[in-house]
């Protein structure tokens, strides 16, 4: 009964190293989502997948890439990490058709990635 | 565009007495409304949702959620707070319009006291 798996859980880099986030669903779901939550702010959309093989630029998605490397699995990667990118990352998923959230569906979320840039 | 005011940052109750988060959208569209609540160090988990089919949405743990179209609002309640219930909660809107995403209030963090 995963649901929503991310890896790794706690990550610390030094400015302008690189790295990925991974992240993999068991729901079959369509959509995934990468959200970033800092303190005062909620959660700000990254990144999202409507469906495999497409992606699409959220509120915040400057530093960032996105891969959706199949159904189950949306990665995001930093290219070269700075400060302002210390945050904790969330990924999500949700059973959405075009990325829209119909009547009956939810998103589900991951436990979080605590990443501290230095 | 949606958007979403959680009119509180912090909310402090006393364990046993009533819990009222508030919460404010705009929407262009008929929307789906959700509360997700965040214990310390955790992910996610929804606690209800609104998707128009009856205004008064039971949640899990005893909480519901009155939408109301007239004010804009779908603020949170629960009859008695229990000290498991302090955690950060979230209200979320999301437009029915294509592709379109869920918009995070700030979140409110809910203290109990014994």
């Amino acid at each position: 009964n995963a649901g929503v798996t991310q890896t790794p859980k706690f990550q610390v880099l030094k400015t302008g190293q690189s790295m990925t986030l991974q992240c993999a669903q068991d729901m079959n779901h369509n959509s995934m989502y990468w959200y970033r939550q800092d303190p005062g702010m909620g959660l700000r959309l990254i990144y999202y997948s409507a469906s495999e093989g497409t992606t699409d630029k959220g509120e915040v998605p400057n530093g960032y890439n996105v891969s959706r490397l199949n159904k189950r699995e949306f990665s995001l990667r930093l290219e070269s990490a700075a400060p302002s990118q210390t945050s904790v990352y969330f990924c999500a998923s949700s059973e959405s058709r075009d990325g829209s959230f119909e009547m009956n569906t939810e998103a589900f979320f991951g436990q979080g990635t605590r990443l501290t840039v230095v | 565009a949606q958007s979403v005011t959680q009119l509180d940052s912090h909310v402090s109750v006393s364990e046993g007495t009533p819990v009222l988060l508030r919460c404010n959208y705009s929407s262009s569209y008929s929307p789906s409304l959700f509360w997700y609540v965040q214990h310390p160090n955790k992910g996610l988990q929804l606690l209800l949702k609104y998707t128009s089919a009856a205004t008064l949405v039971k949640g899990i743990n005893g909480f519901e959620a009155e939408f109301k179209k007239s004010e804009t609002s779908f603020h949170l309640t629960k009859p008695s707070a229990h000290m498991s219930d302090a955690a950060e909660y979230f209200c979320v809107v999301s437009d029915p319009s294509g592709y379109s995403t869920l918009t995070f209030g700030k979140g409110t963090m809910l203290l109990v006291s014994p």
